[in-house]
């Protein structure tokens, strides 16, 4: 079974940077893309990005100038980076097994997540 | 990007009944790469449905899920009371991938 368990800092003030990292117990961890997704507080889900195993990565264009994923194959643990934060950002953040693409074929896509970090930007 | 936009906003409906939930996209879904979360409250989304109409393992089969292109629905028969979550349409054909807004079922 497999299992993600997220850690990371819950208040930030306005312009830190953000840092969670996310492991990855059970099933391959080579092979997928892992990806960030948040919430902000009553709405929607926002795909942040996603990086595979070997470290290609695909982020949102609308934070890519901010944001930093980064796999740490070792440890089976993936982090996400968001620099230079506002009131904003403020959201529950999900790591999540990203695609597994097989010849071009998207055979799964975030079917595992993580239990959430609510991180709060406040002055 | 894809926009989705999910229709009713808010379901009411009585348990035992069928419930019909929505999802249109902008454009062309690629691969008909379509998926369906539910998420209830303080919880992580839980994948219910995969390529349109395939549901994830240990979903009942009372969740079913169908359309192509443009167009897709999210189908649960038989509602139960632990139905009463938001569901969310999610594509992930096109990057960025994107989510519908979500849509509230309730249950009377």
């Amino acid at each position: 079974q497999v299992q993600l368990q997220q850690w990371g800092a819950g208040l930030l003030k306005p312009s830190e940077t953000l840092s969670l990292t996310c492991a990855v117990y059970g099933g391959s961890f080579s092979g997928y893309y892992w990806a960030w997704i948040r919430q902000p507080p009553g709405k929607g889900l926002e795909w942040i990005g996603e990086s595979k195993h070997s470290g290609g990565t695909n982020y949102n264009p609308s934070l890519k100038s901010r944001v930093t994923i980064s796999v740490d194959t070792s440890r089976n643990q993936f982090s996400l980076r968001l620099t230079s934060v506002t009131a904003a950002d403020t959201a529950v953040y999900y790591c999540a097994r990203g695609p597994w693409v097989v010849r071009g074929v998207i055979m799964t896509n975030l079917d595992y997540w993580g239990q959430g970090t609510q991180v709060t930007v406040s002055s | 990007e894809i926009v989705l936009t999910q229709s009713p906003g808010t379901l009411s409906l009585s348990p035992g009944e069928r419930a019909t939930l929505s999802c249109r996209a902008s454009q062309s879904v690629t691969g008909n790469y379509l998926a369906w979360y539910q998420q209830k409250p303080g919880q992580a989304p839980r994948l219910l449905i995969s390529g349109a109409s395939s549901r994830a393992t240990g979903i009942p089969d009372r969740f079913s899920g169908s359309g192509s292109g443009t167009d897709f629905t999210l189908t649960i028969s038989r509602l139960e009371p632990e139905d009463c979550a938001v569901y969310f349409c999610h594509q992930y054909g096109t990057s960025p991938v994107t989510f519908g807004q979500g849509a509230r079922l309730e249950i009377k």
